[in-house]
């Protein structure tokens, strides 16, 4: 099992310019999240979808939007990106809201 | 909001060495949890652990919930312990569910 998968790796993007970011999982889990880590900073949650069909803001959501398109995937939207948007995004997954997450290997996006 | 701290902020150990991590958080939670985010920036799950005690080889953690805060033991450190370790905690309130992650401890064991 690949178990949460993020793509891209890497991204730099000019300001003004859009982008999504895609996450899946394989572990057949309900509740999916998008964080951002800044430097030298903990993680702060932008959206999550507790099952399939629903998503919710979380403590970061302006500029971002989200799409749960079916139960393995969740993706991130910047409609128009801005320098502040320059951050690592990790993808979270777990079988519960609030239970035990499971994270992806990260996206590193620049915003020039 | 709920506040949650991690100490120390920095933490430099000789090889061999045990340490002990603490996470203090203001409110009651529901959830908490604990990861190493290693030197490449991947977070890797260490304890699941909402209240209790839980061991996994050289590692331990206790969860006091009524007191607000849980400890993350680290005995016989190796240099592959190095990076940074995160406290997360997670609660649902009228508000809806909220995750808060502390500012880390980063560590540094030398060989």
């Amino acid at each position: 099992n690949a178990g949460v998968t993020q793509t891209p790796k890497f991204q730099v993007l000019k300001t003004g310019q859009s982008m999504t970011l895609q996450c899946a999982q394989d572990m057949n889990h309900n509740s999916m999240y998008w964080y951002r880590q800044d430097p030298g900073m903990g993680l702060r949650l932008i959206y999550y979808s507790a099952s399939e069909g629903t998503t919710d803001k979380g403590e970061v959501p302006n500029g971002y939007n989200v799409s749960r398109l079916n139960k393995r995937e969740f993706s991130l939207r910047l409609e128009s990106a801005a320098p502040s948007q320059t951050s690592v995004y990790f993808c979270a997954s777990s079988d519960g809201e609030g239970n035990e997450q499971f994270f992806g290997p990260g996206t590193r996006l620049t915003v020039l | 909001g709920i506040q949650v701290e991690q100490s120390p902020p920095d933490l430099i150990l000789q090889e061999g060495a045990n340490s002990t991590l603490r996470c203090n958080f203001s409110d009651s939670v529901n959830n908490l949890q604990w990861f190493h985010q290693n030197p490449w920036g991947q977070l890797i799950n260490l304890f699941y652990i909402p209240s209790g005690t839980k061991q996994n080889g050289r590692l331990s953690a206790t969860t006091v919930a009524t007191e607000r805060y849980s400890l993350l033991y680290i005995s016989s450190s190796q240099t592959t312990d190095s990076g940074v370790y995160f406290c997360a905690v997670y609660t649902f309130n009228t508000g809806g569910f909220k995750t808060i992650f502390g500012a880390g401890t980063r560590l540094f064991v030398k060989a």
